[in-house]
């Protein structure tokens, strides 16, 4: 059963910059043939996708985070992770990583699950 | 950017009754819409993707419908388990796919 586990530090200064890392168990990024994503949730609000990525290094990012994300991936270490510059208190929120849902080997970009617990990162000082 | 938008933000139904959750769409999203149920200090668990179709392992009682700009998630009968925060997220528009606000399902 694959699982998703989000690790870093839970609280960073702001303008410095955020770093996350997900872990995958249970199954092998490198051979997947779809795209792995981040989406955050800031206390009490709802959700939003921050960036994807494909085994290749291949990445879609969100256009209003764009100019400060970057995500990347280690198939060797089987991780991908997320860096956010200049974080201010904004960027408060539980960041999430995820799959792609699949059923019957049938893996479809779009829907997301399963979803790694996720992890709590507060910006300030 | 299409905007996903809920309502109510907050219903509350007696157990064994049935819960009508409401989704609209800024922009059509043909049947690209899944459903989410999220449960305090818990990561969201996918309930419906293609609007209609229930993921692995849902019960029956939770069904999805609508297409273009309105989808309703329906609950038939609540069970003290599926008193949550539930959430519509469109991916016509991948990979910049977009959620909801969210309607937390209350018991009354």
């Amino acid at each position: 059963q694959l699982q998703l586990q989000e690790s870093g530090p839970g609280l960073v200064k702001p303008s410095e910059t955020l770093s996350l890392t997900c872990t995958v168990s249970g199954g092998s990024i490198s051979s997947s043939s779809y795209y792995w994503g981040w989406i955050r949730q800031p206390p009490g609000k709802g959700l939003e996708w921050i960036g994807s990525i494909y085994y290749s290094g291949s990445t879609y990012y969100n256009p209003s985070l764009k100019s400060r994300v970057t995500i990347s991936v280690d198939t060797s270490k089987n991780q991908f992770s997320l860096k956010l510059s200049s974080v201010t208190a904004a960027d408060t929120a539980v960041y999430y990583c995820a799959r792609p849902y699949c059923t019957n080997g049938v893996c479809e970009e779009g829907w997301f699950d399963p979803w790694g617990q996720g992890t709590l990162v507060t910006v300030s000082s | 950017e299409i905007v996903m938008t809920q309502s109510p933000a907050t219903l509350s139904v007696s157990p064994g009754e049935r819960a009508t959750l409401s989704c609209r769409a800024s922009q059509s999203v043909s049947s690209n819409l899944a459903w989410y149920q999220q449960k305090p200090g818990q990561a969201p668990r996918l309930l419906i993707y293609g609007a209609s179709t229930r993921a692995t392992g849902i019960p029956a009682r939770f069904s999805g419908s609508g297409s273009g700009t309105e989808f309703t998630l329906t609950i038939s009968s609540l069970q003290s388990e599926d008193f949550a925060v539930y959430y519509c997220q469109q991916y016509n528009n991948w990979p910049l796919v977009t959620f909801g606000q969210g309607t937390k399902l209350e018991i009354k």
